[in-house]
């Protein structure tokens, strides 16, 4: 099925360790996101890639670092994971404007131990 | 500091009554204003959305209604349904090109 898909779907960290989160679509958006969604705080913007070969902060960028390794893949990684950083993290795509809306995928939930 | 405000944070309301949510933001160049529906375990999906040039937006039993002066936006929901029991976000971007900027979301239950 078309649309943005998310891995790992479920992770558990200890303080210190690292990990890449994953995300790929296939309908050929130019943009995507990577929002992280804590309670009471809808979704934050941590980076984006308005297009393939640029990357820019949102946000709440500290701690993370992303790629955009080609138009289809766009991955978020935490070098040294920090309890504050559990979390469910989605990834989004979009076409060159939003108008049609972002395409979310179904997130990853991350805890940090 | 939170450019677009939601609220409330929570919502209950009767099988057949209107949902009512608000939402503020401050940055005036703002000009695309779209609602995201999100059900448990899943990523939000665009509901409806609205540019400044209008002042409402219907489609089907969701309304955005759209004060510019005020710098607010809502979504109603008429006839409200048990299958509308989900999390709702508002955003704002400058422009539809560029990202969105989300409230902090509103938890909908609708009463059998």
């Amino acid at each position: 099925n078309a649309g943005v898909t998310q891995t790992p779907k479920f992770q558990v960290l200890k303080t210190g360790q690292s990990m890449t989160l994953q995300c790929a679509q296939d309908m050929n958006h130019n943009s995507m996101y990577w929002y992280r969604q804590d309670p009471g705080m809808g979704l934050r913007l941590s980076y984006y890639s308005a297009s393939e070969g640029t990357t820019d902060k949102g946000e709440v960028p500290n701690g993370y670092n992303v790629s955009r390794l080609n138009k289809r893949e766009f991955s978020l990684r935490l070098e040294s994971a920090a309890p504050s950083q559990t979390s469910v993290y989605f990834c989004a795509s979009s076409a060159r404007t939003a108008l049609r809306g972002y395409t979310f995928g179904s997130g990853t939930r991350l805890t940090v131990v | 500091q939170q450019q677009v405000k939601q609220s409330p944070q929570s919502l209950i309301v009767q099988k057949g009554g209107i949902s009512i949510i608000n939402c503020a933001y401050e940055n005036t160049a703002f000009d695309y204003f779209p609602w995201y529906q999100q059900f448990p375990g899943k990523g939000p999906a665009l509901l409806i959305a609205i540019r400044p040039d209008v002042s409402e937006k219907k489609e089907g039993r969701f309304t955005i209604s759209f004060n510019k002066s005020a710098k607010q936006f809502s979504l109603h929901i008429m006839d409200s349904q048990p299958g509308d029991s989900a999390t709702y976000f508002c955003a704002a971007s400058p422009g539809s090109a560029r990202q969105l900027t989300f409230g902090s979301g509103t938890q909908l239950t609708v009463l059998p």
